[in-house]
C-alpha cells in the first residue's frame, strides 16, 4: 500500500542554518505530494504541495521538489528562524478521493 | 485561520463514555474528512463524506461513527470511550472528492480518563 517515510527528529539547528527535512514515499500511480506544519499547539497547516514530477513546491522560503526517479519529496529552507520550529509532516494522496497518507512527523527545534 | 471550525477544542470524559466532536468546514467546501491524531499511531485518516455520502473509509474503529448534514457540518461520534481513544481529532475540508487541497481545522483534544 502507499506509504511515506520521514526522517526521524528532533531536528535541533541554529538560527539561519541550512534545513534539510528528507522524505521518501511508496504509492501507485501518481500521487500528489504535500508538505503540512503543526505549530505548538495548533493545528495542521498546508505549507506546500507538488502535483506532479518535477514539480516545485515553495512557501515561505521553504522549497520541496517532486522526484519521481527517486521517489522523494524532501524540504529545505536556506536560512531558518525561531519561528520555524514546529512538527513538519510530509503526506501523499493518491486516487480519487484525497485521502491523505501521513509521514511520522518531524520535529524541528530552532534556537537562536 | 483555515476556515474549518471545530468544537469543542478540549474535552475530558470517563471511560465508558460517549461524546460528539462537531466540526463546520470552509465556505463552499463539499467534503470532510476526520483525522485522528495520537503518539503512538500518528496521524491517521479515519473516514470522509462527500456532499452527505460516506466516500472513503480509514482505520476507524466500529465504536466510531460520522455524519455529513445537509448544512454539509459533520459530527464525529465515539462511544465506549477507552483510555487509548485519548488523541487530537482532526477534521478537515476541500471543495470536492478528489485533486484538491485540503485545509484543517484546529483539532478537539479528547482525553479519555
Amino acid at each position: 500500500g502507499n506509504s511515506v517515510t520521514q526522517m526521524e527528529g528532533p531536528v535541533t539547528l541554529s538560527e539561519e542554518a541550512f534545513l534539510t527535512i528528507n522524505c521518501t514515499y511508496t504509492a501507485t500511480g501518481y500521487p500528489s505530494l504535500f508538505w503540512y506544519v503543526q505549530y505548538p499547539g495548533e493545528g495542521l497547516q498546508l505549507l506546500l504541495k507538488a502535483t506532479k514530477a518535477d514539480d516545485k513546491g515553495s512557501n515561505k522560503g521553504f522549497e520541496a521538489t517532486y522526484r519521481k526517479e527517486t521517489t522523494s519529496f524532501h524540504l529545505e529552507k536556506g536560512s531558518v528562524q525561531v519561528s520555524d520550529s514546529a512538527v513538519y509532516f510530509c503526506a501523499l494522496s493518491s486516487g480519487g478521493y484525497n485521502k491523505l497518507i501521513f509521514g511520522a512527523g518531524t520535529r524541528l527545534a530552532v534556537h537562536p | 485561520d483555515s476556515g474549518v471550525t471545530q468544537t469543542p477544542k478540549h474535552l475530558i470524559t470517563a471511560t465508558g463514555q460517549r461524546v460528539t466532536l462537531r466540526c463546520s468546514p470552509r465556505s463552499g467546501d463539499l467534503s470532510v474528512y476526520w483525522y485522528q491524531q495520537s503518539l503512538d499511531q500518528g496521524l491517521q485518516f479515519l473516514i470522509q463524506y462527500y456532499n452527505g455520502e460516506e466516500r472513503a473509509k480509514g482505520n476507524i474503529l466500529e465504536r466510531f461513527s460520522a455524519q455529513q448534514f445537509p448544512d454539509l457540518h459533520s459530527e464525529l461520534n465515539l462511544s465506549s470511550l477507552e483510555l487509548g481513544d485519548s488523541a487530537l481529532y482532526f477534521c478537515a475540508s476541500s471543495e470536492s472528492q478528489g485533486g484538491n487541497t485540503i485545509y484543517f481545522g484546529e483539532g478537539s483534544w479528547l482525553t479519555v480518563v
